[in-house]
This record gives C-alpha cells, structure tokens and sequence, in this order.
C-alpha cells in the first residue's frame, strides 16, 4: 500500500541550531501534506498544510519564521525547525493526501529533542 | 471550528463486544473522511476511508457514511485488547483533529 516516510525517526540538537525533518510520499504523489506536533499525551495539533509549489498555510498561533516548511515536489515536503529550544522538543508528524483526494496517510512521525 | 468533530468521550467496552465511535461534520467541502488509529507513542495509521453514502467493512471494521445526518462513525466488532488506542476521524477538506476517542478493550 501507499506509504510515507518520514526521516530522521529521531534527532538529537542544540538549543539554537536548526533541524529540517523529511516527508515523503514514496508510492504516489501528493498534492498537499500536513505537519503536525504532538506533545505527549496530548492531541495531534495541525501546525500548516503544505502545498506542492506554493507557500505553505500555517495554523493561527504558528510561527511561519520559524518553522519552515518546503514543498518543492509532489513527493517531499520539508520542516525546518530554525533555532531550536527545548520547548520545541516533540514528536513531528506528517501525513500526505494523494492526488485523487480520497486518502491521507500518516508518516512514522520524527522525535525532535532540543538539549 | 473544526470541520469534523468527534464527539464520543472516553469508551471501555469488554473483549468481543462492539465499540461503536462516531464523528459529525459541517457541510464544508469534505467528500472524503477518513479513520486513524494511534498507539501511544506512534504516528496515527489508517484504518479505513470512506466517501460514499453507506457502508464499508473491512474484517472486523465498518465504516458508516451518512451524508443527510452529516455524520461519520466506525464500529469494530469482536473487539481485541490490541484494539485498545485512540481514533481519529478526519475529512480531507480539514485535517484537524481533536482529542480522538479513546478506546479500551478490556480482557
């Protein structure tokens, strides 16, 4: 079935250094990818909705400076977390709609833990 | 507000039974709506999609579409401790989740 990867699984950084974290939808092309955080025991919260070829749409209260997120192509999306700070640490989901529109599958998620 | 809500609260039913979870919507675009399931600690997957009226079952999962009510349920029947977790309904016009439901099969 259709997959997405997500990569690193886990990232250890420094407070103030930047992390970019990979999604990719290896099986079909996705026109839009989501990101996601979440901390734990907490919900999923929609960070931005990720368009391929055009600026991505952030969730209110979401920094767009510091969470930059790239789409150049219709199979990867990237998040870059840019000076980082241990509140940042959390789990960074994504997840791909297919082109059809009829289904949106989930990445492995990336552990993000800023030190 | 979110598209699609889910409105069941925490549910515990016992080993076989039938748990039955269910989200309504608002008519803004969604045609498609979507079920996950997340384990502590991973990433939600997919358990079934559904865009038409009616039903669809996959082994011991049903998805149920009501376009007139505007509602979206899930029913897992001969439910297994391995069930236990927290489900998400999503439409792929608003992929905002709240808290899900969460679910516990109990031995």
């Amino acid at each position: 079935g259709a997959v997405v990867s997500q990569h690193p699984s886990w990232v250890i950084c420094k407070s103030g250094t930047s992390v970019k974290i990979e999604c990719r939808s290896l099986d079909f092309q996705a026109t839009t990818m989501f990101w996601y955080r979440q901390f734990p025991k907490q919900s999923l919260m929609l960070m931005a909705t990720s368009n391929e070829g055009s600026k991505a749409t952030y969730e209110q209260g979401v920094e767009k400076d510091k969470f930059l997120i790239n789409h150049a192509s219709l199979t990867l999306s990237t998040l870059t977390v840019t000076s980082a700070h241990p509140e940042d640490s959390s789990f960074y989901i994504c997840s791909a709609l297919d082109r059809a529109g009829n289904t949106i599958y989930f990445g492995e998620g990336s552990w993000l833990t800023v030190v | 507000q979110k598209e699609v809500e889910q409105n069941s609260g925490p549910l515990s039913v016992p080993e076989g039974a039938i748990a039955s979870l269910n989200c309504t919507y608002s008519d803004r675009g969604s045609q498609s709506f979507f079920w996950y399931r997340q384990y502590s600690g991973k990433s939600p997957e997919l358990i079934m999609s559904i865009y038409s009226n009616g039903d669809k079952e996959d082994g011991r999962f049903t998805a149920q579409l009501n376009k007139a009510s505007q509602y979206v349920s899930l029913l897992i029947r001969d439910s297994q401790p391995s069930d236990s977790a927290t489900y998400l309904c999503g439409g792929n016009n608003d992929m905002r989740f709240g808290a899900g439901t969460r679910l516990t099969v109990k031995p």
